[in-house]
C-alpha cells in the first residue's frame, strides 16, 4: 500500500495552460504539504495544511493555489503556467506539524 | 533564517568503505532532524529522525548524530554497498516545516 500517492508522476504541458496535481495518504496523519524541488535538485516548501486549514504559504506565487477537500487530500491547481514552473513537485504528510514526514514519489511538471 | 547545508556535495567510494555525510544549520532552535534518501526520478525515503533532545539514532548499517549546539548532524554508513548509492538530504524541521539542504550525491563503486 502506498502511503502517499501523487498523481500524475509525469506532466508535460504548454505554456499558459492550467494543471492539478493530486495528492492522497492514507496514513492517518493530521498535516499535509506541497514541497517544490527545482533543477538543482533544491528542495523548498510551498504550503502546508493542517487538517484541512492552509498553515504556510510560503510567497508562492497565486498562480498555485492547493484546496484540501480533506485531510487525506492536498491537491494543487496551477493556473497559467510558466516555464519557470518547471520542477519536481513532491507532497508529504506528517502526524502533525514538525514530526517525522513521508513524500510521495513526486511530480515531474516540465512546461514548454 | 535556517540555512542548512551538506558537505561534500559529491562523494564516490569503493564499496565496503565507512563514510560520514555531513549536515550543518545555523540556527539550534530545531525541532528534529530528518535524513532522507533520494534515487534517481523518485522520492524521498525517511532514512532516520533525531529529536531535539536526542543526540543520535541507529538503523542497521546508518548512524547518525546530532550536536545541536554546534548545529551539526552526520550521517555514517559502515561497510558501504553499491545499492546505497543515492543522493542523502538532511532536513530540519522548524516552524512547522522541513528545510532542507542541498544534499550530497553518493556513488559506491563495486
Amino acid at each position: 500500500d502506498t502511503a502517499v500517492s501523487q498523481t500524475p508522476k509525469y506532466l508535460v504541458t504548454q505554456m499558459g495552460n492550467d494543471k492539478s496535481i493530486k495528492c492522497e495518504q492514507n496514513l492517518g496523519h493530521d498535516t499535509m504539504y506541497w514541497y517544490k524541488q527545482d533543477s538543482k535538485k533544491f528542495l523548498k516548501i510551498m504550503f502546508s495544511y493542517n487538517n484541512k486549514e492552509l498553515i504556510i504559504n510560503e510567497t508562492v506565487p497565486n498562480r498555485f493555489s492547493p484546496k484540501s477537500p480533506d485531510k487525506a487530500h492536498l491537491n494543487l491547481h496551477i493556473n497559467s503556467l510558466e516555464l519557470g514552473d518547471s520542477a519536481v513537485y513532491f507532497c508529504a504528510s506528517s502526524q502533525d506539524r514538525g514530526t517525522e514526514a513521508f513524500f510521495g514519489q513526486g511530480t515531474r511538471l516540465t512546461v514548454v | 533564517k535556517q540555512e542548512v547545508t551538506q558537505i561534500p556535495a559529491a562523494l564516490s567510494v569503493p564499496e565496503g568503505e565507512n563514510l560520514v555525510l555531513n549536515c550543518s544549520f545555523t540556527d539550534s532552535a530545531i525541532y528534529n532532524l530528518q535524513w532522507f534518501r533520494q534515487d534517481p526520478g523518485k522520492g524521498l525515503t525517511s532514512l532516520l529522525l533525531i529529536q531535539s533532545s536526542q543526540r543520535e539514532q541507529t538503523s542497521g548499517r546508518l548512524n547518525a548524530s546530532l550536536d545541536k549546539s554546534s548545529g551539526r548532524s552526520t550521517l555514517y554508513i559502515a561497510a558501504s554497498q553499491p545499492g546505497d548509492s543515492a543522493t542523502y538530504l538532511c532536513a530540519v524541521a522548524q516552524g512547522g516545516k522541513l528545510i532542507f539542504g542541498q544534499g550530497t550525491e553518493l556513488s559506491v563503486k563495486p
